[in-house]
């Protein structure tokens, strides 16, 4: 069964830091892995996917990175603004169906003025 | 182009009542799903519907039965309402489903906060 774990939970960084969210999963046959974003009361935005025949990813400040053989994916984000606060998730595919996906738990980000 | 849609955004039950939760998604995508999301839980899926005319099980699906009644919409029902009903719900869409690549990115809906008495 496919398994996705976020760490951490939570991060505070000062604004301007560039920073890494890593996420690992379980079962490496997976297709792509996505990230989303989360703000409070709100649904989930998607920033990026890798297909698994990516390495990495890239949009404006973003940048995903996914390595299959050691099940883990990043997300670096550069230059860190307040407006980049926010719950992070990754999700990959379920084992055994492509279809349904298997999140992480999230890693809260706040960024500090 | 207003992508994924959902009403009501809010709604408050008492147990054994029954209700539904509309989706809609303008964007032409075959493939729908519907997610709730717990505190300690994450995201789980309830149900998913490939392409009009099929549905599958998902994670938790128990409690639970959906319609996708045509290409566009994909509703999500309550028969009997219970305490452990009380969640978020997130409706979902993708081009494709699968192994489609890019084709099944999800995109979510701004979600209904259900709280059953």
């Amino acid at each position: 069964k496919q398994e996705v774990t976020q760490i951490p939970a939570a991060l505070s960084v000062p604004e301007g830091e560039n920073l890494v969210l890593n996420c690992s999963f379980t079962d490496s046959a997976i297709y792509n892995l996505q990230w989303f974003r989360q703000d409070p009361g709100k649904g989930l935005t998607s920033l990026l996917l890798i297909q698994s025949s990516q390495r990495e990813q890239t949009s404006g400040r973003l940048n995903a990175s996914l390595d299959k053989s050691s099940g883990r994916s990043t997300l670096y984000i550069a230059a860190s603004q307040p407006g980049d606060s926010a719950t992070y998730l990754c999700a990959a595919p379920s084992s055994g169906s492509a279809r349904q996906l298997t999140f992480g738990s999230g890693t809260q980000l706040t960024v500090l003025p | 182009n207003a992508g994924v849609t959902q009403t009501p955004k809010f709604q408050v039950l008492k147990t054994g009542q029954s209700m539904t939760l509309q989706c809609a998604q303008d964007m032409n995508h075959n493939s729908m799903y519907w997610y709730r999301q717990d505190p300690g839980m994450g995201l789980r899926l309830i149900y998913y519907s490939a392409s009009e005319g099929t549905t599958d099980k998902g994670e938790v699906p128990n409690g639970y039965n959906v319609s996708r009644l045509n290409k566009r919409e994909f509703s999500l029902r309550l028969e009997s309402a219970a305490p452990s009903q009380t969640s978020v719900y997130f409706c979902a869409s993708s081009l494709l489903g699968g192994t489609s690549g890019r084709m099944n990115e999800q995109f979510f809906g701004p979600g209904t906060r259900l709280t059953v008495l």
